[in-house]
């Protein structure tokens, strides 16, 4: 079975802070994908990556950045965080274009 | 750009009715198209998909049938159960595309 983890469940930061989401993936996905989740708006992409080191900005990337050193992980930074990005962040994997895709269990991120 | 409609919740229906959660689709190419499940405080799993026109996808008991003539790709499942309570979301993936499409969710409850 393909397995996505994700570093938190729950999360609680200040405003301001740096924070880092960190997503791992076992089944050698090249591709990988980072997700918020708000009520009404459904998941909107943040920014997915299709290979080491490389990344693409995705419907909604200001205030984010993405890391991906290795195949299995990519990391998600909110680089000074606002109450505006509390939210669920749910991080996916895929094989290749438009394939199925794997989730994580999500991180429920509160800015205070 | 490609987009995805659901019908809005909440949906709630009595044990062992028929459930209907509507789907239309805009797309440039010939996407295929997933239906996902998330339980509470889990990811998305996928319920099941289709690849191409006509085809029909299911999955304990819930089935979609890819329709392009109606851009539409409708989940049903005959007798729904109080373990079916969950946020449906329709997907559209188009061929070499790297990112997916999302509706917003529906949540469905099951009451006993």
């Amino acid at each position: 079975d393909v397995k996505v983890t994700q570093s938190s469940r729950y999360l609680v930061k200040r405003t301001g802070e740096k924070v880092f989401l960190e997503c791992v993936q076992d089944m050698d996905h090249e591709n990988m994908f980072w997700y918020r989740q708000d009520p009404g708006l459904g998941l909107r992409l943040i920014y997915f990556s299709y290979d080491v080191k490389m990344k693409e900005k995705g419907d909604i990337p200001e205030g984010y950045s993405v890391s991906r050193e290795k195949k299995e992980r990519f990391s998600l930074i909110l680089e000074s965080a606002s109450t505006n990005q509390t939210s669920m962040y749910l991080c996916a994997s895929s094989f290749g274009p438009s394939g199925e895709q794997y989730f994580g269990p999500g991180t429920r991120l509160t800015v205070t | 750009g490609d987009s995805v409609t659901q019908m809005e919740g909440p949906v709630t229906l009595s044990e062992e009715a028929f459930l209907t959660i509507n789907c239309t689709y805009t797309a440039t190419g010939y996407p295929s198209l997933f239906w996902y499940v998330q339980y509470p405080g889990e990811g998305l799993q996928l319920l099941l998909k289709a690849t191409k026109a006509d085809d029909k996808g299911s999955n304990k008991g819930f089935e979609a049938t890819y329709r392009k003539e109606t851009t539409s790709f409708h989940l049903e499942k005959g007798s729904v159960q109080v373990s079916d309570s969950a946020v449906y979301f329709c997907a559209l993936s188009e061929l070499n595309n790297n990112d997916m499409r999302f509706g917003a969710g529906t949540r469905l409850t099951v009451k006993p």
